[in-house]
């Protein structure tokens, strides 16, 4: 079946730090890739998204490319913010009408 | 334009009593998915359902159910609930059916506690 492996972290970074997310995939067919973040007591929101292969998804200053060669969508942002603090989450869907999420990585930004 | 609205937002109910959830997608969303979420295992998958039929089921005993109307709101039923029933439901909507590569989008979703 299909999984989606990422760093769990947590991860803590100080202000203006460079953040890596790793994420890893296995999927049959051609996966749609998602990244969602979600801050404390609320739902998920879409961060960024990409359908095919060599797509990069960006959004608020996060980046992500779709690499069918290594199976990765790995999230990356420049310079992070103590409002980035959240868990983020890597998801992929395929042909089989099923959302397969990662286990989140934690991040937390100190001032 | 209103995003996922899933209600209640909080409940409160007693092992082996039954509890339903009630999810209303975006409007001229066809597709809505639940999942659980909880700390030690994390965003699990239950159920998606298009056009009034489930289309796939994640690993949860029978105790969980939906159903999907013909306007595409859903809801989700979870039988003789158990303490480790405790959890965020998340409820999810999206134009077609998942797999097509469209925006998935999440309610803010509803807190069970099972006492």
């Amino acid at each position: 079946g299909n999984s989606v492996t990422q760093m769990e972290g947590p991860v803590t970074l100080s202000e203006e730090a460079f953040l890596t997310i790793n994420c890893t995939y296995t999927a049959t067919g051609y996966p749609s890739l998602f990244w969602y973040v979600q801050y404390p007591g609320e739902g998920l929101q879409l961060l960024l998204k990409a359908t095919k292969a060599d797509d990069k998804g960006s959004n608020k200053g996060f980046e992500a490319t779709y690499r069918k060669e290594t199976t990765s969508f790995h999230l990356e942002k420049g310079s992070v913010q103590v409002s980035d603090s959240a868990v983020y989450f890597c998801a992929l869907t395929t042909n089989d009408y099923k959302l397969s999420f990662g286990a989140g990585t934690t991040v937390t930004v100190r001032a | 334009k209103a995003g996922v609205t899933q209600t209640p937002r909080y409940l409160i109910k007693t092992r082996g009593q039954q509890v339903t959830l009630s999810c209303s997608p975006i409007s001229g969303h066809r597709s809505v998915s639940w999942y659980q979420q909880t700390p030690g295992q994390g965003l699990q998958f239950l159920f998606e359902y298009f056009s009034e039929t489930q289309r796939n089921k994640g690993n949860f005993p029978g105790r969980f159910s939906g159903r999907q109307f013909s306007n595409s709101r859903s809801e989700m039923n979870v039988s003789t609930l158990e303490l480790g029933d405790s959890a965020l439901y998340l409820c999810a909507s999206s134009l077609e059916a998942l797999g097509s590569g469209n925006t998935i989008y999440f309610g803010e979703g509803s807190w069970l506690t099972v006492v």
